[in-house]
């Protein structure tokens, strides 16, 4: 049972660069949610996902997509990085009427 | 809009004493629920402990316990017999009762002395 897993840990990208972060949750939650982490500033919603097959904006989604795949997956991708976008990602899921789980988190540096 | 406030970066405790973590929010609803989570240098964020704003009773578990001030939107983490293992960024969260997003304030880092 691993929980919420992220994958990659840590990425360097250079500037106009695309990827895709991962996640994955085995706990059958139906919601999954995407976010950042600055220095000084906590965590702010990227996307969420309530339910596979729907997503909504976050507080700053600009510069990102998702895709909830199924139930299981929750992607997050960077078409053009930019520096601005250096930061440590979290995956986070819930089940209704219950608190987060969050993943270990990627780190991203944008060069 | 909500928002959450922790008005104190860093704080520092000695082993085995009691601390005080600050937390306010700004909210026109009556029903929510409110957080405070752990994140060690792991990174991982890990849920202490729970509110449910409709509750009079504070929260506890264990050693954590909140002191819960709906009237002055007022969220303190009070931690007992402080251990080398507390050390860590401590955030505050807001969550209304009927929306799926977390509100988080900017942290506070605790340090832990022998």
């Amino acid at each position: 049972n691993a929980g919420v897993t992220q994958t990659p840990k840590f990425q360097v990208l250079k500037t106009g660069q695309s990827m895709t972060l991962q996640c994955a949750q085995d706990m059958n939650h139906n919601s999954m949610y995407w976010y950042r982490q600055d220095p000084g500033m906590g965590l702010r919603l990227i996307y969420y996902s309530a339910s596979e097959g729907t997503t909504d904006k976050g507080e700053v989604p600009n510069g990102y997509n998702v895709s909830r795949l199924n139930k299981r997956e929750f992607s997050l991708r960077l078409e053009s990085a930019a520096p601005s976008q250096t930061s440590v990602y979290f995956c986070a899921t819930r089940e209704t009427n219950n608190e987060q789980f969050f993943g270990p988190g990627t780190r991203l540096t944008v060069l | 809009a909500q928002t959450v406030t922790q008005s104190q970066p860093e704080m520092s405790v000695q082993e085995a004493e009691t601390v005080t973590l600050s937390c306010t929010y700004d909210t026109s609803e009556s029903d929510y629920y409110l957080f405070w989570y752990k994140q060690p240098p792991s990174r991982q964020m890990i849920l202490v402990i729970r509110q449910e704003a409709y509750k009079q009773q504070n929260a506890t578990e264990n050693r954590f316990s909140v002191n819960f001030q709906k009237a002055a939107k007022s969220f303190s983490l009070k931690i007992s017999d402080s251990q080398l293992g507390d050390a860590a960024m401590y955030f505050c969260a807001y969550r209304s009762y009927n929306t799926d997003k977390l509100i988080f304030g900017t942290g506070t880092r605790l340090q832990v002395f022998p």
